[in-house]
């Protein structure tokens, strides 16, 4: 059975920088495609960037140049490196699988917790 | 980046059928047909209910289906039930960006 466990959330300052982690079991992130999708508190579920099975990668205009996405596939792992951090960018973040391309996010992580504060 | 717009909440009683409606543009739910409905539970993860704007993944209640007309896609949940009562989220394939999600509804159950 597929399993997401993100890692890596926490306080930061404005300005800071955070890598959060994904490992997953059950299915190869290699073969699928992989985003991060956040909410803020009390609010709606936002996009924020893939990595497509072929490697390539996409971001949300509110986090690009300012975020990263990547995977180590030895480690089954997918990760978000967070720059330049704004209040804005408090929220949980999901770890989410696509085994269908861009037609569904079909198996989600239960989240990691960014606040951004000073 | 704009999100689809969809009515903040609906009801219903017990046994009634509800539509929540999913309302983008002909760069988004009217070009494509990569319609996908989650539903939240609060504190819990989206879960996927609907894919390919009428596909249900294996293992969700077949009171739950979706269609689309035009630029605007639809969740039906028929036979209500006090389970169902959640957030709703309709996202899209847009031409711009390769997911875009809808507003969010909240689902109550008199």
């Amino acid at each position: 059975e597929a399993q997401l466990v993100e890692s890596g959330g926490g306080l930061i300052q404005p300005g800071g920088s955070l890598r959060l982690s994904c490992a997953a079991s059950g299915f190869p992130v290699s073969s699928n495609y992989m985003s991060w999708v956040r909410q803020a508190p009390g609010k709606g579920l936002e996009w924020v960037s893939l990595i497509y099975a072929s490697g390539n990668t996409d971001y949300a205009d509110s986090v690009k140049g300012r975020f990263t996405i990547s995977r180590d596939n030895s480690e089954n792992t997918l990760y978000l490196q967070m720059n330049g951090l704004r209040a804005e960018d408090t929220a949980l973040y999901y770890c989410v699988r696509s085994s269908k391309g861009l037609r569904l996010l079909d198996y989600w992580g239960q989240g990691a917790l960014v606040t951004v504060s000073s | 980046q704009s999100a689809l717009t969809q009515p903040a909440s609906v009801s219903g009683s017990p046994g009634q059928s509800i539509i929540i409606s999913c309302t983008g543009t002909s760069s988004d739910v009217g070009g494509y047909n990569y319609v996908s409905w989650y539903q939240q539970h609060p504190g819990k993860a989206p879960k996927l209910m609907i894919y390919d704007v009428t596909d249900r993944p294996s293992g969700v209640s077949d009171r739950f289906s979706g269609s689309k007309s035009g630029s605007t896609a639809s969740l039906t949940i028929s036979g209500l039930q006090a389970e169902d009562e959640a957030d709703y989220y309709c996202s899209s394939y847009r031409s711009s960006s390769p997911y875009v999600f809808g507003t969010g509804t909240k689902v109550t159950v008199l």
